[in-house]
């Protein structure tokens, strides 16, 4: 089936650093999605990208499409403890309509 | 604006027995989902319904596997007979249609013993 390259898996930091992570596949995506997932809940939207080239920004989070339509990136800047959590980013296929295509996540940990 | 609500939030059961999940969506969403997640892995799509149709469920197993969403109510996912390869944190999302955000539950966590 279709797949995401997502990466890192996890990620040790300290607190106040900034995080970069992405994704990448080799089929064409119309629309990129950032989740993030905190344990024992589902994913929350953080961004939603629907145009190549986009860069979009939610507070300290920023994601951008990327113009071949097969990556998408996701940087969080001075990273909060709150920030901790597992990060999805999902991708809807070229001529779908619905269904999402997930990477496996990368685990956030922030270092006391 | 309460959210998508699933329940029962945590389920146990022996092999052979059944498994209802139950998904209400946001108020408004006419669309439901159901996907899966095992542990450390990414979501899985399983199933796409819409009031009283199913519109796509090429995700999900063939056997023992169903869904529903009926005119009135929630929307179920039923697994007949579970196996212990079928415990899985089980998610539940909804739209306004079928191209917009889809908004997710806190899911199911169906463990069988």
């Amino acid at each position: 089936g279709q797949q995401l390259n997502q990466s890192p898996q996890s990620m040790f930091i300290q607190e106040g650093e900034d995080v970069s992570m992405n994704c990448t596949s080799s089929s064409i995506f119309n629309t990129w999605l950032w989740y993030k997932q905190d344990p024992g809940e589902g994913p929350v939207l953080l961004i939603a990208l629907y145009k190549a080239g986009e860069l979009t920004s939610n507070g300290r989070l920023t994601a951008q499409f990327g113009i071949t339509r097969k990556d998408s990136f996701l940087n969080i800047s001075a990273s909060i403890p709150s920030d901790v959590g597992i990060y999805f980013c999902a991708g809807q296929l070229m001529g779908s309509n619905y269904q999402l295509i997930w990477g496996a996540g990368t685990k956030l940990i922030i270092k006391p | 604006n309460a959210g998508v609500m699933q329940n029962p939030r945590h389920l146990v059961r022996r092999r052979g027995q059944e498994a209802r999940l139950r998904c209400s969506p946001m108020k408004g969403h006419s669309h439901v989902y159901w996907y899966r997640q095992l542990p450390e892995e990414g979501l899985k799509f399983m199933v796409y319904l819409q009031k009283e149709n199913i519109i796509d469920e090429s995700g999900m197993p063939k056997e023992r596997f169903s869904a529903e969403f009926p005119k009135e109510g929630p929307s179920i996912l039923r697994i007949q007979q579970v196996v212990r390869g079928d415990s899985a944190a089980y998610f539940c999302a909804s739209s306004t249609t079928g191209r917009e955000t889809q908004y997710f539950g806190p899911g199911t966590r169906l463990l069988v013993l």
